[in-house]
């Protein structure tokens, strides 16, 4: 079963600030089935990102990852208000998905 | 517009049973993967199960094979989660979420059924 690793666990920052939050997975993960998702407190998941960079419906376009093999990213351009919360990786395996321990983005 | 509602959550005893219920409204149902995701208090999202659009694939995680089942009916619009054998470690918001086509991510969530084991 593959691993996700997020970090940092949490990321302080001012609103206008980039925020670049990491996603290593311990074996490679194929860039179609790497997806990145945003959890406000008493809410579900929203998606953000999907195949690894594409941004999923209605997302703005501050929103933005890349990578490829083991090492994923999530950038936020320029933080927003409404852009604290939690933030978790996942990837979809033979046959299970997993997702990283979450990184929360806190207002400094 | 696209709603998945869950129902069936509460107090149960440590190895007792419970069902969970998604019902999926505003699009096809039946052409669409579907997912239980769980979310203990206070920690991380943990995938529990996935059946592809036809029940023809189904995967479980390791914490709760051979004691959850997943079903659907495609006819109802309806996915389940039948869960036995309860721990104290089941506890936890159940998600039901949509799989995106080609494994493109879980596009649309429900918003969750808090199931508590204790006794």
């Amino acid at each position: 079963e593959i691993v996700l690793t997020q970090s940092p666990g949490t990321l302080s920052l001012s609103p206008g600030e980039r925020a670049t939050l990491s996603c290593r997975a311990s074996q490679s993960v194929s860039s179609s089935y790497l997806a990145w998702y945003q959890q406000k407190p008493g809410q579900a998941p929203r998606l953000l990102i999907y195949g690894a960079s594409s941004r999923a419906t209605g997302i703005p376009d501050r929103f933005s990852g890349s990578g490829s093999g083991t090492d994923f990213t999530l950038t936020i351009s320029r933080l927003e208000p409404e852009d604290f919360a939690v933030y978790y990786c996942q990837q979809y395996g033979s046959s299970a998905l997993t997702f990283g321990g979450g990184t929360k983005v806190e207002i400094k | 517009e696209v709603q998945l509602v869950e129902s069936g959550g509460g107090l149960v005893q440590p190895g007792g049973s419970l069902r969970l219920s998604c019902a999926a409204s505003g699009f096809t149902f039946s052409s669409y993967s579907m997912n239980w995701v769980r979310q203990a208090p206070g920690k991380g999202l943990e995938w529990v199960s996935y059946i592809s659009s036809s029940s023809s694939t189904i995967y479980y995680a390791d914490s709760v094979k051979g004691r959850f089942t997943i079903s659907r009916d495609n006819a109802k619009n309806s996915l389940y989660l039948q869960m036995n054998s309860l721990r104290a470690e089941d506890t936890a918001v159940y998600y039901c979420a949509r799989d995106e086509v080609a494994a493109a991510g879980l596009d649309y969530w429900g918003q969750g059924t808090l199931v508590t084991v204790s006794s």
